[in-house]
Formats: C-alpha cells, structure tokens, sequence
C-alpha cells in the first residue's frame, strides 16, 4: 500500500454515461495528480493540483472534469467518453517539487 | 522537441547478472530525475531520485547515474533476481518551478532463473 487510494479499480461505461473516478491520500502531501497511461505509451499528466488549485491542465479534454474538495481527495469526473479514451488512470500525491510521487493502483477505464 | 527515450526493447538477462537500462532526453534541462518500478496492472512506485549535482546515487542494489553533458541517465540492478522483472520509467523534471513531470515509456525487463 503507497497510502494513495483509487476507486473503482475497474470501471466499463458506455459512451453516454455520466461517472467519477475517486482518489484519496492522507500522506499530507500538498500535489496530486491525474495520470493517464494507455497501453505502450508513456504517463500522460492531465491534471495537477497544488494546495487544492488546479495548477496544470495539460490540454485535456472537457469530457474530463477534475475536482479537488480538499489537500486528501481528487475526483475525475467523466461524461460523453470515447473508446479511444480507455486506459489506465492514475492518481498520485506529493509534498511540493524535487520529490517521489505515491501512485495509486488505478482505475482501469473501458468505454463500449 | 523534448523527448525522453527509453529503450523500448525488453532486457531479457540471466539472474544474478547486471541489469543497464538507460534513459536519454532531449531539449530538456531537469533539476532532478527519478526511476520508478510498475509492475502489469499496478502504478509506478518510485525508487530513486537524483539531482543535477549528483553524478551517482545508490539504494542497496540499485545504483543510478546522471550525466547533464550526455543527458542520460543509467539504472543499474546488480545480482539481479527474477522478482525484479518489471516495468521500470524514467521521469524528469524542468527547473521550473511547477509539478510538472514527465516520464519515459519505459524498458520492461525481465530476469531469467
């Protein structure tokens, strides 16, 4: 256990359902992070949270909505999905820059 | 363009011997560089960091180095033992200021009994 919590770890939706994906730390860390890692390609960052601010939006998609309530949790919010948008989703955490990132053990996302 | 480049051929090597995996970037100039260890299905977890004034770091069996002039960094297992087979990503860091890093796709290697 990284002490980086991710739920569901699997996840089939359809392209018009509406779900979340949930991460939660309490390592005290001040970063988290959204990854997204397909298949023989490397981790995309998507979102970055600092001190709950989203502070790195690296041209996601508005079909992917992140939210950040407080320093322990971060949500991946997804409607409207396409298949090419099945992967695994990584949450991960940090205390400020220079750092080892805790990875959560992901969602694995399948859009039908 | 930047780039970070691990070989993504496997490293198929005998147990006990030596494992390299190297990382090479490009248009990059990375306060840091770290390595991390994923396993199928699993995130990464992170094993070391070194720094851009650091030429060599070492954890029990692993030992990393980081050339800023060659702009490459090696990943030594030695004795390696078949549990170590594994996925293992390179990730670096801009002095930027933000938390952005950016990782490598990875050298799966694998450890033969």
């Amino acid at each position: 256990e990284t002490g980086v919590t991710q739920t569901p770890r699997h996840l089939v939706m359809g392209m018009t359902n509406k779900k979340s994906l949930k991460c939660e730390q309490h390592l005290g860390h001040n970063a988290m992070y959204w990854y997204k890692q397909s298949a023989k390609k490397p981790l995309e960052l998507m979102f970055v949270y600092s001190l709950e601010e989203r502070v790195e939006n690296n041209s996601v998609p508005s079909r992917f909505s992140p939210e950040c309530p407080n320093s322990s949790h971060l949500f991946l919010h997804l409607h409207t999905l396409q298949p090419e948008d099945s992967a695994l989703y990584l949450c991960a955490s940090s205390q400020n820059r220079a750092t080892e990132a805790f990875f959560g053990q992901g969602t694995r996302l399948t859009v039908v | 363009s930047q780039k970070i480049e691990q070989n993504s051929e496997a490293l198929n090597i005998q147990e006990g011997k030596t494992a390299t995996l190297t990382c090479n970037y490009t248009n990059y100039s990375p306060a840091y560089l770290q390595w991390y260890r994923q396993d199928p299905g699993r995130g990464p977890v992170f094993l070391l960091l070194i720094r851009e004034n650091e030429k060599e770091k070492r954890k029990e069996r692993l030992k990393v180095t980081f050339d800023t002039t060659l702009k490459q960094s090696l990943f030594h297992i030695t004795a390696s033992q078949p549990a170590d087979s594994a996925t293992y990503l390179c990730a670096l860091d801009t002095d930027t200021g933000g938390f952005k890093t950016i990782f490598g796709a990875g050298t799966r290697l694998f450890v033969k009994a």
